[in-house]
């Protein structure tokens, strides 16, 4: 059965002290790995799809990177507005329907 | 990437009664997808919607308590059936473009009393 675990469950963060957020997941064949961001009172947004093992994608202060068991998503230099909850969600090959399996979540907190 | 639109945005409601919740996608989507997130907590896969062919429910979710329709490719509706307290939580539709990612609406807040 596939499944995805985020750590750790919530963040504190002083601003500029960069971090990294992780998530583990086991599935019968990756198609793809998305990380979200998720605002209070808000739907997720979309931030990043990986692949294969050994790709990276970033985007400003945002990088992923992906594994064969997990993905990373690290946070350089932080500020304020980068607080949220970061969703990570896997898609394997033997899934029907386009569906994507969601992880817990890590709540960020960056303080200024 | 696609943008998604939901109605109501929030709604508190009576036990017993129903609400339908409507989205709107801004472009065609094969796939679209209804989620219910309780506060505190990750997104929870209620059902996927195929325009053209009956909606597919995950373990827990039935059509008789959530009927799902999907008249064409841009829009789905979600009804709520026979509510209780229990039901209350965040309701989020989402759309497939195509590749893969999902885009999703901002969410229903219901609350049933």
């Amino acid at each position: 059965e596939d499944q995805v675990t985020q750590s750790p469950e919530a963040l504190r963060l002083q601003e500029g002290e960069s971090s990294s957020l992780n998530c583990s997941y086991t599935v019968s064949g990756l198609r793809g790995l998305f990380w979200y961001r998720q605002d209070p009172g808000k739907g997720p947004e979309f931030l990043f799809t990986l692949y294969s093992a050994g790709e990276e994608k970033e985007k400003e202060r945002l990088k992923a990177t992906l594994t064969k068991k997990e993905s990373f998503l690290h946070i350089t230099a932080p500020k304020p507005e980068d607080s949220a909850t970061y969703l990570c969600a896997v898609q394997g090959v033997k899934t029907s329907y386009d569906k994507v399996i969601f992880g817990p979540g890590t709540s960020l907190s960056v303080i200024p | 990437s696609a943008v998604i639109s939901q109605k109501p945005s929030r709604d508190i409601c009576q036990r017993g009664t129903s609400l339908t919740i409507q989205c709107q996608v801004d472009s065609q989507v094969t796939m679209m997808f209804w989620y219910r997130q309780q506060p505190g907590q990750s997104l929870t896969l209620i059902a996927t919607a195929n325009q053209g062919s009956e909606a597919t429910y995950e373990s827990g979710f039935v059509i008789d308590k959530f009927p799902i329709s999907r008249p064409n490719l841009t829009f789905s509706t979600l009804t709520v059936s026979n509510m209780s307290p229990e039901d209350s939580s965040i309701y989020l539709c989402s759309g497939d473009p195509g590749g893969n990612e999902q885009f999703f609406g901002p969410g229903t807040r219901l609350t049933v009393l």
